[in-house]
């Protein structure tokens, strides 16, 4: 079954780096695209970028470029989401999700960043 | 800014039928669009209904469907039931980024 598991909730302070984590199982992680969804609380869903291990190729939404960053590590099919200083904003469920041929099918079950001072 | 827009909010009865749509503010929603519909129910992750349009995962319920019309791409719920209940949400295809609509909370009497 074509899993995606999510790294746990954290818990941050303004100014502090993270990055969370989203690997992939039971299909081939570098012949799919996996994206990154945030949804900030009682909000909507916001596409933020996505990333084809295969290559390393990586686009980013203009909301979301220069943000964050997106990277994968194909040795251990795990793609990443990670922020160098974090702001009370970035609060929110971020959610990985698989893509391919115009299609997103598979998401993680979302990792909770609550960012406080 | 590229902004896609949807129904805040629509009501239906149980067992009745409801067209939730989905648009561009670039002009017609097209088939390179890739429209894309979710369901998302409180405290869970979204869930993949239609892609390109028109077509269904294997989990999609028949009662759901996804077509273009009138320049919009539209989700069709028929004999709709109380899991139905959900928010909704398209994404659309802008040549290298995707963007969410604002989603629509289906509401089922």
């Amino acid at each position: 079954e074509v899993q995606l598991v999510q790294s746990g909730a954290e818990v941050k302070k303004p100014g502090e780096s993270l990055k969370i984590s989203c690997k992939g199982s039971e299909f081939s992680f570098t012949t799919y695209w996996i994206g990154w969804v945030r949804q900030m609380p009682g909000k909507g869903l916001e596409w933020m970028g996505i990333i084809y291990p295969g290559d390393s190729d990586t686009r980013y939404s203009p909301s979301f470029q220069g943000q964050v960053t997106i990277s994968a590590d194909t040795s251990i099919n795990t793609a990443y989401l990670q922020w160098s200083t974090l702001k009370a904003s970035d609060t929110a469920v971020y959610y990985c999700v698989r893509h391919h041929s115009g299609t997103y099918d598979y998401w993680g079950q979302g990792t909770l960043i609550t960012v406080s001072s | 800014q590229t902004v896609v827009t949807q129904e805040p909010s629509l009501t239906v009865s149980s067992g009745g039928t409801v067209t939730l749509t989905c648009a561009s503010s670039t002009g017609a929603v097209t088939s390179g669009y890739y429209p894309n519909w979710f369901q998302q129910k409180p405290g869970q992750a979204p869930r993949a209904l239609i892609y390109s349009s028109t077509n269904k995962h294997s989990w999609t319920p028949a009662r759901f469907s996804g077509s273009l019309l009138g320049g919009k791409a539209v989700l069709t719920l028929s004999d709709v039931q109380p899991e139905d209940e959900a928010e909704y949400y398209c994404l659309l295809y802008y040549g290298g980024a995707w963007v969410f609509g604002g989603g629509t909370k289906l509401i089922v009497l």
